[in-house]
């Protein structure tokens, strides 16, 4: 149990295009979803924590204008990167959790999806 | 703001001797969680430690929580190769719901 989805796996798009990643809850409810970015042989970075119905909170440096999260269910939330540029180029990863399914704040996560922007 | 210091950074080590990843935290931590990434994977939750002083086993791996809490340690005895990857402490502190990680210790283990 406690999967969560990623999709895409990775992309690659042009400079100013948008891309959208979905991360999916697949058996369980998720009250909250947390965005984080991984630079190769680095930490996972928290971008956002989002929770459904509501408006993400963000990290401080990250631009909510400029990475978008929807989390309009209880089992996904989407990121959209907007007017992405090369140094968006990242692996950008999704977790979930929820209290009914751990009382401990424990954390699921997805796949990933590696993103490089041409 | 919370941060969580990790070391070694990286870590070789032959098949069959131990490791140990040391993590300290700026501050008091209400839990710590440890997380496995297999090189090209994701994060894998691997257990979570609650109380002052906790010590946790899964087979080889012994986990151990600080008296004070603000400090976590990792110790894998004997190492196998499939131990590879990089094991990353997170912290939860006060009523926040975020984790705070660690930098990581890439494991290599070497046959």
């Amino acid at each position: 149990g406690a999967v969560v989805s990623q999709h895409p796996s990775r992309v690659i798009c042009k400079s100013g295009t948008s891309v959208k990643i979905e991360c999916r809850s697949l058996d369980f409810q998720a009250t909250t979803m947390f965005w984080y970015r991984q630079f190769p042989k680095k930490s996972l970075m928290l971008m956002a924590t989002s929770n459904e119905g509501s408006k993400a909170t963000y990290e401080q440096g990250v631009e909510k204008d400029k990475f978008l999260i929807n989390h309009a269910s209880l089992t996904l939330s989407t990121l959209t990167v907007t007017s992405a540029h090369p140094e968006d180029s990242s692996f950008y990863i999704c977790s979930a959790s929820s209290p009914a399914r751990s009382t401990t704040d424990t954390q699921y996560f997805g796949p990933g999806t590696r993103l490089t922007v041409l | 703001g919370q941060q969580v210091m990790q070391i070694p950074q990286y870590q070789h080590v032959q098949e069959g001797e131990d490791f140990t990843t040391y993590c300290n935290s700026s501050t008091t931590l209400s839990n710590i969680q440890w997380y496995k990434q297999r090189p090209g994977g994701h994060p894998v939750f691997l257990i979570q430690l609650v109380k002052s002083g906790e010590v946790k086993k899964q087979k080889r791996l012994t986990f151990q929580f600080g008296e004070a809490k603000k400090n976590s340690s990792l110790h894998i005895t004997a190492t196998q190769t499939t131990d590879v990857g990089t094991y990353f402490c997170a912290g939860l502190s006060g009523s926040a719901r975020q984790l705070t990680f660690g930098s990581g210790t890439q494991l290599t283990v070497l046959p």
